[in-house]
């Protein structure tokens, strides 16, 4: 499985917007990009997930590059509570296996 | 959505004493069931991984003796943390997949904190 690297924190004001970047060099061609959101005390909460190019949901976007060595998650204007972590994964296909990485902690200020 | 129940939420023990974490799938069938453990400030580290009807594979490093795991049903995952230790004291998160194959999301439930004293 590839392994990812992200930030391990973030800062933000509330109501701008988040980009996080997470790199996955070794990229197999049947893997997929998810990026979970967990607050303490809670299990992780699915945020979005992609194969190539941008996908968009209600609460957040993934840009995928053509070469999907990385991928950017952005949060549009950020609130307290999307304060958090967020963790980006490469998933296999054939094997659904989910292994976290370290995470990014976002931290929203007013 | 797909919703994960898990069962207790929190619980203490003693020292030598067993406790098992029950994972429920509410609205679909879980083939396979994944379990997790989380220390304080650290990442979630998958312990196994449960198929309903055979045995859990465990990940290296992970006692299949002291972390039974039954997936008896499709939709029930049980994990029984044996003779519990303080060490054993963590965070355990259970998931599920309504498929495995295609890179579908996995639904988590909401963790069970053990607190072995």
């Amino acid at each position: 499985l590839a392994k990812t690297t992200q930030p391990i924190s973030m800062d933000s004001y509330e109501g701008q917007e988040v980009n996080i970047t997470c790199s996955h060099n070794n990229i197999a061609t049947n893997d997929y990009i998810t990026w979970y959101q967990q607050f303490p005390s809670q299990g992780p909460r699915f945020i979005i997930q992609g194969y190539k190019t941008k996908v968009t949901n209600e609460v957040a976007s993934l840009f995928i590059p053509a070469d999907r060595k990385s991928s950017t998650l952005s949060l549009p204007r950020v609130s307290l509570s999307d304060t958090a972590v967020y963790y980006c994964l490469v998933v296999r296909d054939s094997w659904g296996k989910f292994q976290f990485g370290a995470g990014t902690q976002v931290v929203v200020t007013p | 959505g797909a919703v994960v129940s898990q069962h207790p939420s929190w619980v203490i023990c003693k020292s030598g004493t067993s406790v098992k974490i029950e994972c429920r799938s509410l609205d679909f069938q879980a083939t396979t069931m994944f379990w997790y453990r989380q220390f304080p400030k650290q990442s979630l580290m998958l312990m196994a991984t449960s198929n309903e009807g055979s045995k859990a594979t465990y990940e290296q490093g992970v006692e299949k003796d002291k972390f039974l795991i039954n997936h008896a049903s499709l939709t029930l995952s049980t994990l029984t943390v044996t003779s519990a230790h303080p060490e054993d004291s963590s965070f355990y998160i259970c998931s599920a997949s309504i498929r495995t194959g295609d890179g579908s999301p996995l639904h988590f439930g909401n963790g069970t904190r053990l607190t072995v004293t």
